[in-house]
């Protein structure tokens, strides 16, 4: 079966520090998305990106966050200046060809941020 | 109105035994409701979902039951195994014009005893 694949699986950084969160789509899925799940808690929308933009974002996306796909495979998230409350599972999501497909999600990123 | 209400928040159920969980949604405007099942340290994967033009849809010993006027929708895990132990999270989204956010409940853990 096809899957979304995350890299790094695990990242402790200092705050302030920039972190980028990597991520294979699976391959011919148009549609990303990121989400994060604070320890124990539920999973939470951060952004969706469709044609090469971002189609909607939640009040977690500040300005601190930026999504791109530089290379047409990776999907990137980048956390400019990471505080000690963007600590949590950061899961990247894809979907198919069409609206009204199934999401995958990855495996995850965690991030400690210490 | 974007809230999706799941309960209960844990589970407990011996082998065999039927588990039921719960979930509630607002937006008239949502058409795809699935269910995550996620084993810690793993992202959320696809366990079975529903479109509102249906009541009810079965998939092994998997059962979601809708009730578009009620606006609620439960997951039947017949006879529940060990290895059903899980958190399980429903969700929400639209699929026609908007980015196909999930909304999730905030999800249940389920144990099952031997």
């Amino acid at each position: 079966e096809p899957e979304v694949t995350q890299t790094p699986s695990h990242q402790v950084t200092q705050m302030g520090q920039e972190v980028i969160l990597r991520c294979v789509p699976i391959s011919n899925h148009l549609y990303f998305y990121w989400y994060r799940q604070i320890l124990g808690q539920k999973v939470e929308f951060l952004v969706s990106f469709y044609n090469n933009e971002i189609s909607e974002k939640s009040e977690i996306f500040d300005d601190q966050f930026s999504v791109e796909r530089p290379d047409g495979s990776n999907f990137t998230l980048k956390i400019r200046s990471t505080k000690l409350e963007d600590s949590a599972m950061y899961f990247c999501a894809t979907a198919g060809l069409r609206a009204g497909n199934t999401i995958y999600f990855g495996e995850g990123s965690w991030l400690t941020v210490v | 109105q974007q809230q999706v209400k799941q309960s209960p928040q844990s589970l407990i159920v011996q082998k065999g035994g039927i588990s039921i969980i719960n979930c509630a949604y607002e937006n008239t405007a949502f058409d795809y409701f699935p269910w995550y099942q996620q084993f810690p340290g793993k992202g959320p994967a696809l366990l079975i979902a529903i479109r509102p033009d249906v009541s009810e849809k079965k998939e092994g010993r998997f059962t979601i039951s809708f009730n578009k006027s009620a606006k609620q929708f439960s997951l039947h895990i017949m006879d529940s195994q060990p290895g059903d132990s899980a958190t399980y999270f429903c969700a929400a989204t639209r699929t026609q014009g908007g980015s196909e956010k999930l909304v999730f409940g905030k999800g249940t853990k389920l144990t099952v005893n031997p």
